[in-house]
């Protein structure tokens, strides 16, 4: 079964100031999808950005992008020029790339980001 | 606007009672799932459903039961041998395959008085 892990459960940055997540992973497969969510105070879960294990070029939305090494199972997201709007918790999460009854998402524990103004 | 629907936002169970969390959407995926949160513990699976009329457990399902009699649907009941059913709970829906990440309803806080 493919477990994800976030070490960190809470960091800190200054507005306008990089941070930088981390999220490691353990899989057998070779083909899967990583995805990173946003869950701010409201409580809803929000798509921040998407990688395809297959694709070597990692993904970038806005200020957003991801440190993907495939090698290592490492997959951190990096925000960029950070608002106070960014404070929120932060799931990384895997999914495979097989269908069926084992397409499903599995969730690390989370990260509480906190942005001081 | 297509989305995912979870009534009610917050929901008030007694001891020894069931109650049934509903979940409905209309973006005509054919998976959707719920999952639990607590504090420090992230996301956890509770059951999912890739077509009607069949779901699966997932890794803290006793206690809880499903029904997927329609496509749009996927109420949750929390019954009363569920101990500890204080939390938030999530529902969520997706194509099958692909990168398609889910998407979320805005969840329901239950509560044991």
């Amino acid at each position: 079964a493919q477990t994800v892990t976030q070490s960190q459960p809470e960091m800190s940055v200054q507005e306008a100031e990089t941070v930088t997540l981390s999220c490691t992973y353990d899989t057998s497969e070779s083909d899967y999808y990583l995805f990173w969510y946003k869950q701010p105070p409201s409580r809803q879960m929000i798509l921040v950005i998407r990688q395809e294990a297959y694709k070597q070029q990692n993904a970038t939305e806005n200020r957003f992008s991801v440190n993907f090494q495939k090698a290592a199972k490492s997959f951190s997201l990096k925000i960029s020029d950070s608002q106070l709007g960014d404070a929120a918790m932060y799931f990384c999460a895997y999914r495979t790339f097989y269908t069926g009854a084992n397409s499903k998402l599995t969730f690390g524990k989370g990260i509480t980001l906190s942005v001081r103004p | 606007d297509g989305g995912i629907t979870q009534s009610p936002k917050y929901l008030f169970r007694k001891e020894g009672q069931n109650v049934t969390l509903s979940c409905e959407q209309n973006l005509n995926h054919d998976a959707m799932y719920w999952y639990r949160q607590d504090p420090g513990q992230g996301l956890r699976l509770i059951y999912y459903s890739q077509i009607v009329n069949d779901f699966q457990k997932g890794d803290i399902a006793e206690g809880y039961s499903v029904s997927r009699e329609k496509k749009e649907s996927f109420p949750l009941t929390v019954t009363s041998a569920q101990k500890n059913p204080t939390a938030f709970y999530l529902c969520a829906s997706t194509r099958t395959g692909g990168n398609y990440g889910y998407t979320f309803g805005s969840g329901t806080r239950l509560t044991v008085v």
